[in-house]
Order: C-alpha cells, then structure tokens, then sequence
C-alpha cells in the first residue's frame, strides 16, 4: 500500500516561514492535496493539485511537489494558522491515501 | 452555497450498525464522488470509501470491505454510509466529502457525525 509520511510537529514563531513536508515513493509523479484542520472542525482544503489554492486561501499558503517529497509552505505564519495539516493523493494501487497528519505550533 | 449536512451523533453497541447520511445542496449531486472519511478520536484521517452518485457505484477501503455500504438517493440529493459489525475501535467522527475527479482534491466536507461504540 502506499504511505505518506509527514513529520508529526512543526513549531514556527509569528512572521516567519513554515515548511510541511509530505513523503512518499515518487510523489512527484502524482497531484498532492493539502488540508488544514484546527480542532473540532472539519478539514479544509488550502492547496490542491500540487500548487493551486481554492478562492479564500491566503497567497501565504503555498505548495510545491518533486520526486519524494512534497511540501506546503506557510509564509508570514499567523496565530490562526496554528492547526493540523494533511497531505492527500489518489494512488492506483491504494486509492485515496491521506498522510500522517502534522501539528503545526506558533510559539 | 455548496453544503453537506450529516445526521446527528449515535450511540451503537457492539456488534449493532451505524447508518449516516449526507444531505448535499447548492450543486449537483450526480456530478461530483461523495467520499467518507472518518478520523478516531486524536488520531489522523482514514479514507472509507466513495460512491459516484449518478452510477451508484462504489469504491470501499479494503480495510472495511465487507463491512460498509455506501448508497445515494438522488431524488433528495442524500448519500448514505452505513457500517456493520461495529467494534469500540470504531468510534469515530464521520465526514462525508465531495470531489469532482477521482484524483481531484476534497473541495467541501460535511460537519462530521461522532459515532460512539460503547457497551
């Protein structure tokens, strides 16, 4: 089956960049799906097929995709960006596959 | 305004079933996969299943084949996810998640529906 693997926290201080990677055998290859989920509440879609944002998604929320990694690049983090983050992507052999999830910290 | 309504919170037994349902306006039903997706409690999300509203097919987890049904009622625009057999591991938040393409992005989700397992 196929596994995607994300760090379980990322901590970042207000104003500065966070960077949420998402691992998996050549990732790159597929279209990679961010969600971000703050507690109690249902996920959000904040980047989709690799580097797009939905209408509403701040331009500070970015995505980038190649060979086994992934990443999601928060710039200019805010106190309201504190939540939990996770990739997704459809796989032939596994079909929708979510990652590990990451907890994103503003210290 | 695209919305997916989920029934209320249960409280099932062990060895009872559980059915949900996902009530979606403001598009159309058949034109977009409705996905379940549940998330035990402190844990991570775990894809159950789609089911493309205008065939009725179904595509379930090998995880809970066997054990879930995914159904539609396209006259009222609902969708259904009904799990067997339950077991107190399956306490959970439901959601119900809509997608346009296969591999395309989850754009909304429902509000999620707790499912308690408890004896």
């Amino acid at each position: 089956s196929y596994v995607l693997t994300q760090p379980p926290s990322v901590s970042v201080a207000p104003g500065q960049t966070a960077r949420i990677t998402c691992g998996g055998n050549n990732i790159g290859s597929k279209s990679v799906h961010w969600y971000q989920q703050k507690p109690g509440q249902a996920p959000v879609l904040v980047v989709y097929d690799d580097s797009d944002r939905p209408s509403g998604i701040p331009e500070r929320f970015s995505g980038s995709n190649s060979g086994n990694t992934a990443t999601l690049t928060i710039s200019r983090v805010e106190a309201g960006d504190e939540a939990d983050y996770y990739c997704q992507v459809w796989d032939s052999s596994s079909d929708q596959v979510f990652g590990t999830g990451t907890k994103v910290t503003v210290l | 305004q695209v919305q997916l309504v989920q029934s209320g919170a249960e409280v099932k037994k062990p060895g009872a079933s559980v059915k949900v349902s996902c009530k979606a306006s403001g598009y159309t039903f058949t034109g977009y996969y409705m996905h379940w997706v549940r998330q035990a409690p402190g844990q991570g999300l775990e894809w159950m299943g789609r089911i493309n509203p205008n065939s009725g097919g179904t595509n379930y987890a090998q995880k809970f084949q066997g054990r879930v049904t995914m159904t539609r009622d396209t006259s009222i625009s609902t969708a259904y996810m009904e799990l067997s057999r339950l077991r107190s591991d399956d306490t959970a938040v439901y959601y119900c998640a809509r997608s346009q393409r296969i591999t395309g992005a989850i754009d909304y989700w429902g509000q999620g529906t707790l499912v308690t397992v408890s004896s």
